[in-house]
Order: structure tokens, then sequence, then C-alpha cells
């Protein structure tokens, strides 16, 4: 299994601000996801990260709202952008190999006030 | 599309007990995985199980095992022996198997059983 960080951990922020969110992943991995998951609610997948290319984006999110950049095989970064109280969620970012499950890292509490 | 159903919001069980949480699913796929994953109140997604649809035999970690009935795309979690530590909420996810010029990997995920152990 792969050992994953994300900075912060938690954060309240004021509407129209932005807020970037990191992922570090202990080893290289092929591919990185960023999910949200809203209060009480189960985990939607936001995007696929990819090296080195435009991030994936599931239906209903856009690149403008939520960029995504992923420099290198063991870091990702998601961005909020121009937040709203809906945003407020958890964050979270995982990791997998083709044919093998994926690991979550520990999530990033997000308060819009 | 596929999509995944967990029809027990929560779930009660005393310690030591047995108790089995349900998932369905649906897909027309043949080739897949499916996984059940912890969420305890430090929000930690943990793996606790995997199945891989063209084994038969059930899969077991420790306390947990699956019941995995294809022909009914059905996936339960049995955990025996149930401990405060077993609190938490439980997803089902479905994953069709990768391939390298085709499907994204991801995960689809069932709504969640909340499941409290009691001492």
């Amino acid at each position: 299994s792969a050992v994953i960080s994300q900075k912060p951990s938690r954060d309240i922020c004021q509407r129209g601000t932005s807020l970037t969110i990191q992922c570090q992943v202990d080893s290289q991995v092929t591919m990185m996801f960023w999910y949200r998951q809203q209060p009480g609610q189960s985990l939607t997948l936001i995007a696929t990260a990819n090296q080195g290319s435009e991030a994936t984006y599931e239906s209903g999110f856009v690149i403008d709202k939520f960029p995504i950049s992923r420099p290198n095989l063991t870091f990702s970064t998601l961005t909020v952008s121009n937040m709203s109280p809906e945003d407020s969620s958890i964050y979270l970012c995982s990791v997998a190999h083709p044919y093998t499950e994926q690991y979550f890292g520990p999530g990033t509490r997000l308060t819009v006030t | 599309a596929q999509t995944v159903t967990q029809s027990q919001p929560e779930m009660s069980v005393q310690e030591a007990e047995t108790v089995t949480l349900s998932c369905t699913y649906d897909t027309s796929e043949n080739n897949y995985y499916l996984f059940w994953y912890k969420q305890p109140p430090s929000r930690q997604m943990i793996l606790v199980i995997r199945q891989e649809a063209y084994k038969q035999q059930n899969a077991t970690e420790n306390r947990f095992s699956v019941n995995f009935q294809k022909a009914a795309k059905s996936f339960s979690l049995k955990i025996s022996d149930s401990q405060l530590g077993d609190t938490a909420m439980y997803f089902c996810a479905f994953k069709p198997r990768a391939n390298y010029g085709g499907a994204t990997n991801k995960l689809i995920f069932g709504t969640g059983t909340l499941l409290a152990v009691q001492p």
C-alpha cells in the first residue's frame, strides 16, 4: 500500500476565495484521483489527475472550478476556486495502479463561510 | 451505467456478535472488482476487503468475509466478533477491470451503511 498525505487537513475559507489542496504519495503511482464527499454523503469522483497532461473531469465538474495539477508521479494539487458554501466538503486524494485497489489520503475538510 | 446500492443506511450490532451489510450492483461487464471500504469518524478511508469477479471463492480477511453472488449481483460483508473499533461508515465500491487503453480505473461507490457497535 501507499502512504498518502494531504495538506491542509482542514480549513475555513470565505466565499469567493480559492484553496489549493496538496496530495503527496511516498512512491510513484500510475493514477491519482480527486474525490468530493459532501456532508453525510458518499464519495463522488471529481477528476483523474494525469501526469504531464490535463486532468480528466467527470460530468458536473469543470476545470475552471477545480483546476488540477500533476507535475510528477508522486504529487498533485486540487484547487477549489471562487468558493461558495456549497463547496463545503471533504476532499480526498486517492492513488492506484491498474488492476489494483485504490488507497486514500486522510482528506481535507473544507468549510466555506 | 454502473450503479452500487446499499439499502441499509444504518445498522447496529452488539459487541462480539456478527453483522452482515448488504450491497448490490448493476453492470453489464463480466470482469470487475468489488471492494468494501471503512471510514471511521477520523474520516480515513481504509480498504477492508477486495473481491475479483472471476474468482468464485469468497474473499476473507480475518474477521471480515464476503458473500459474493455474481449472478445475483450481490456482494455482502460479514463482520464476525464485532469490536467497538468496527464502528464506522462502510462503503461498497465497484471498479471495472482496467485496460491500459480504456477504462479510467475509477471507483463507483454506494451510499454507505453507518455501523454502530454497541458495548
